[in-house]
């Protein structure tokens, strides 16, 4: 089964840019690999995805490692409203997502 | 938003009772799934649905069947529920990415607010 591997939590000063790892060593050729958080008491939300390349959105960037097995989540500026849950996922064959555990972002003022 | 209702929001039921959590989506969309979330565990997924009538199983659909009479309802059935299935339960929806232009394509993933259950 897809895999991914994250910190458990991690924190940040407001205004401060922001890297989420995430390791999914067991990736595949066709993954594709996404990021979704969840704020509290809400149902989790898209926040950007990619397969190869780095890719920018206007929430965050996305680095991935030359070989896929890993990636980082980058959020170039930390505000309170970002304070989440995050959570790296590998999509397969199209509509199945394998979530990982997430890492608990707290952004301090 | 994207248009997902779940219901109920919130139950509290004993251990032995069926339990059944309803999905609405007005999206029209392909896909449908069933998640529960546990601390420490991120969101696993029970089962999903690919089509009316088209259902297969996630990694923890043990205790779990789902039905999808109609492309708008996605029913999660626990038929004998247990302390150990006590959770939150999401129901998420996402079109076919394969059948979205290049462009658009993320087969994103939309979410409903969850449903907390509670076994006693």
């Amino acid at each position: 089964d897809a895999k991914t591997t994250q910190p458990n939590s991690m924190e940040s000063n407001e205004e401060e840019p922001v890297h989420l790892p995430c390791n999914h060593s067991t990736i595949s050729g066709t993954d594709y690999i996404h990021w979704y958080r969840q704020l509290p008491s809400q149902g989790p939300e898209y926040v950007i995805h990619g397969l190869t390349s780095n890719v920018n959105n206007r929430m965050a960037s996305l680095a991935i490692a030359e070989d896929r097995k890993s990636s980082t989540l980058i959020l170039h500026r930390a505000t309170l409203r970002d304070a989440a849950v995050y959570y790296c996922i590998l999509r397969r064959n199209f509509n199945k997502f394998y979530f990982g555990s997430g890492t608990k972002l707290n952004v301090k003022p | 938003d994207a248009g997902i209702t779940q219901s109920p929001r919130h139950k509290v039921t004993e251990t032995g009772t069926p339990v059944t959590l309803r999905c609405h989506q007005t999206e029209n969309h392909r896909y449908m799934y069933w998640y529960r979330q546990d601390p420490g565990h991120g969101l696993r997924l029970i089962h999903y649905s690919y089509g009316v009538k088209d259902t297969d199983k996630g990694e923890v659909s043990d205790g779990y069947s789902v039905s999808r009479s109609k492309t708008e309802d996605f029913l999660l059935t626990l038929e004998s529920a247990t302390s150990s299935q006590t959770s939150v339960y999401f129901c998420a929806i996402s079109e076919s990415a394969v059948s979205l232009p290049s462009a658009t394509n993320t087969g994103e993933l939309f979410f409903g607010e969850g449903s907390r259950l509670t076994v006693l």
